[in-house]
């Protein structure tokens, strides 16, 4: 497998539940991403890896918990989501800088109901 | 702080007429400039770059994007479009040594038949 996959590909919560996105990439590269798209907003940055440590946290609410236990894998922890987190999450994945860009994962569209 | 505007939100056009995708940055000493295509529910795939040499850049599929250094723009265009052209348009930049990539808003590109 080659590129960044994310799984799954759609998801549906209840506002208790507690379910995990995962990400992982196949090109050797030291950063990580989260992204946030919602309908008719610009993508929003949540979080940033770099070689496993969390170097960007953007004011991302404490029901989103990401981990990344290695350079390939990212994982995004949901807990007691709210309906308006629904969206579709990006993950992404770039070597030291993003000066070379970014390879984007085909995404998870979560649905909160 | 660099930023990107994307002066169009939305660019209808018919079938097999020319594009202009505008994209503006805030200067800086050393960028890298990307257009990224998001079809409806997938992920974004990056379509061209501007690293350094040519200010002129082309993708496989038609369009070029030309780097103008003083007028801090990267516009995407294409002689051409077609329908499968149709899709969620968005410019990034990175500044040199950069840890992230800073996106516009983006631009739909609609077209009609």
């Amino acid at each position: 497998e080659t590129g960044v996959t994310q799984t799954p590909r759609h998801l549906v919560m209840g506002m208790t539940n507690k379910k995990s996105l995962k990400c992982e990439q196949h090109l050797g590269h030291n950063a990580m991403y989260w992204y946030k798209q919602s309908a008719k907003k610009p993508l929003e940055l949540m979080f940033v890896y770099s070689l496993e440590e969390r170097v960007e946290n953007n004011s991302v609410p404490s029901r989103f918990s990401p981990e990344c236990p290695n350079s390939s894998h990212l994982f995004l922890h949901l807990h007691t989501l709210q309906p308006e987190d629904s969206a579709l999450y990006l993950c992404a994945s770039s070597q030291s800088t993003a000066n070379y860009g970014y390879t984007f994962g085909s995404g998870t569209r979560l649905t909160v109901v | 702080a660099q930023s990107v505007t994307q002066l169009d939100s939305q660019v209808p056009v018919f079938e097999e007429a020319p594009v202009e995708l505008r994209c503006n940055y805030s200067s800086s000493v050393s960028v890298y400039l990307f257009w990224y295509v998001q079809y409806p529910n997938q992920g974004l795939q990056l379509l061209l770059k501007y690293l350094s040499g040519s200010t002129l850049v082309e993708s496989i599929n038609g369009f070029e994007a030309e780097f103008n250094k003083s007028q801090t723009s990267f516009h995407l265009r294409k002689p051409s479009v077609h329908i499968s052209d149709t899709a969620e348009y968005f410019c990034a930049v990175s500044d040199q040594g950069a840890q992230k990539l800073v996106f516009g808003q983006g631009t739909r590109l609609t077209i009609n038949p």
